[in-house]
């Protein structure tokens, strides 16, 4: 089975300054992965995710991750964060190939940009 | 398009009442999710179907079942509800299997 750790629950930053989400995974087998984001009382968004080719996938509000195989590694990057940006982001996998894409989550990390 | 939609919104709950979460998406997806969401834990799969007429157990399906009769619903059914299902639930669907869209979430409290 796989299961996913994200290293820091929370991380603060101010706004502009740079972010970095960690996220550690394990599986035995080739996996998708992914990072959604959570805004305030709202449902989970597809940040971004990597199912394969380049190792580096970008989202649409600047954010990029990317896959890291030997360190078993997809961190999240933001040169420069927004207030905006403030919500709990989710790192997710699940297995490339699978036959009905469950998907297993880690706990969340909180990010709070401040002013 | 509506999308992945839930209701209710929040429900308040007496133990040992039962109620039925709704789901429904509108964009013909195959495959559909319910999932748990309590605070620093994440999110915990209880239920998952491939399609009509085939449910299958998640990571934490006790306490709850499920139903797929139709490719747009899916509704999780909570029986004797117990203060430890006080949870945010989130549906989702996919089409292709490789990203989930998920509802906004039905907020429930069992006292």
């Amino acid at each position: 089975a796989q299961s996913v750790t994200q290293l820091d629950s929370q991380v603060p930053v101010f706004e502009e300054a740079p972010v970095e989400l960690r996220c550690n995974y394990s599986s035995s087998v080739s996996v998708y992965l992914f990072w959604y984001v959570q805004y305030p009382n709202q449902g989970l968004q597809l940040l971004l995710k990597y199912l394969s080719g380049s190792t580096l996938v970008e989202s649409i509000n600047g954010f990029e991750a990317e896959f890291n195989k030997s360190q078993t590694s997809f961190h999240l990057r933001k040169p420069s964060v927004h207030i905006s940006d403030t919500a709990e982001y989710f790192c997710a996998v699940t297995l490339s190939g699978g036959s009905n894409y469950k998907l297993t989550f880690g706990k969340g990390t909180l990010l709070t940009v401040n002013p | 398009n509506a999308g992945v939609t839930q209701t209710p919104k929040f429900r308040i709950l007496k133990i040992g009442q039962s109620m039925t979460l709704q789901c429904t998406q509108d964009m013909n997806h195959n495959y559909m999710y319910w999932y748990r969401q309590d605070p620093g834990m994440g999110l915990k799969l209880i239920y998952y179907s491939v399609g009509a007429g085939i449910t299958d157990k998640g990571e934490v399906p006790n306490g709850y079942n499920v139903s797929r009769s139709t490719t747009e619903d899916f509704p999780l059914r909570l029986e004797l509800a117990a203060p430890s299902q006080t949870s945010v639930y989130f549906c989702a669907s996919s089409g292709s299997g490789e990203t989930q869209y998920f509802g906004p979430g039905t907020r429930l409290l069992v006292l």
